[in-house]
């Protein structure tokens, strides 16, 4: 069954700042991977995705993630945070075919401070 | 673009009331799953339809039973409703049921059972 362990409940970083948002999932056989952002009364936003292909994808609003296969990780970056992605971030997990469901890890809030 | 409606936007019940979420997928979509997000947690997938068609069921009971209407709109029902119910309920919708395809998601409906 596909399972997916974020790492960090919360990060705090300053603005200006590099950060790194950790996922790491279980699956059986191989997988899409999801980043979603949610701001506070919002839905889920999709930042970026990996689906097949090179193993860094870049997304919106200057983010991206790598995924690493041995490693079983599809970690989120960004090399330099401002307050306004302050939100919370959640990984999530297909394993596609016949399976249609996206499972979602609990998530990582981002705090930017000035 | 509408993007994908839900109504109501608030709703406090009672236990072992009944209540009715609705959703209006994005324009274009045919398909629409419904997750429900407790507090602190990442979204937990609770069922997908297609063609008025529930297609895949998450790991909830048989409590929460859902429709899709010709007009690809859906309703999520929750008898008999349980303190532990309480969440923000969401709705996304794509195109088709492959998972690669991007999923929008709704703002939610916050439901209270007290």
């Amino acid at each position: 069954a596909q399972s997916v362990t974020q790492l960090d409940s919360q990060v705090p970083v300053f603005e200006e700042a590099p950060v790194e948002l950790r996922c790491n999932y279980s699956s059986s056989v191989s997988v899409y991977l999801f980043w979603y952002v949610q701001y506070p009364n919002q839905g889920l936003q999709l930042l970026l995705k990996y689906l097949s292909g090179s193993t860094l994808v870049k997304g919106i609003n200057g983010f991206e993630a790598e995924f690493n296969k041995s490693q079983t990780s599809f970690h989120l970056r960004k090399p330099s945070v401002h307050i306004s992605d302050t939100a919370e971030y959640f990984c999530a997990v297909s394993e596609g075919g016949s399976n249609y469901k996206l499972t979602f890890g609990k998530g990582t809030l981002l705090t930017v401070n000035p | 673009d509408a993007g994908v409606t839900q109504s109501p936007t608030h709703l406090i019940k009672t236990r072992g009331q009944q209540v009715t979420l609705r959703c209006s997928p994005k324009s274009g979509h045919d398909t629409v799953s419904w997750y429900q997000q407790a507090l602190g947690q990442g979204p937990q997938f609770i069922f997908q339809y297609y063609e008025e068609e529930e297609r895949q069921r998450g790991n909830f009971p048989d409590r929460f039973s859902g429709h899709q209407f010709p007009n690809y709109s859906s309703e999520l029902n929750v008898n008999a409703l349980l303190l532990g119910d309480s969440a923000l309920y969401l709705c996304a919708s794509r195109l088709g049921l492959a998972v690669y395809n991007e999923q929008f998601f709704g703002p939610g409906t916050r439901l209270t059972v007290l």
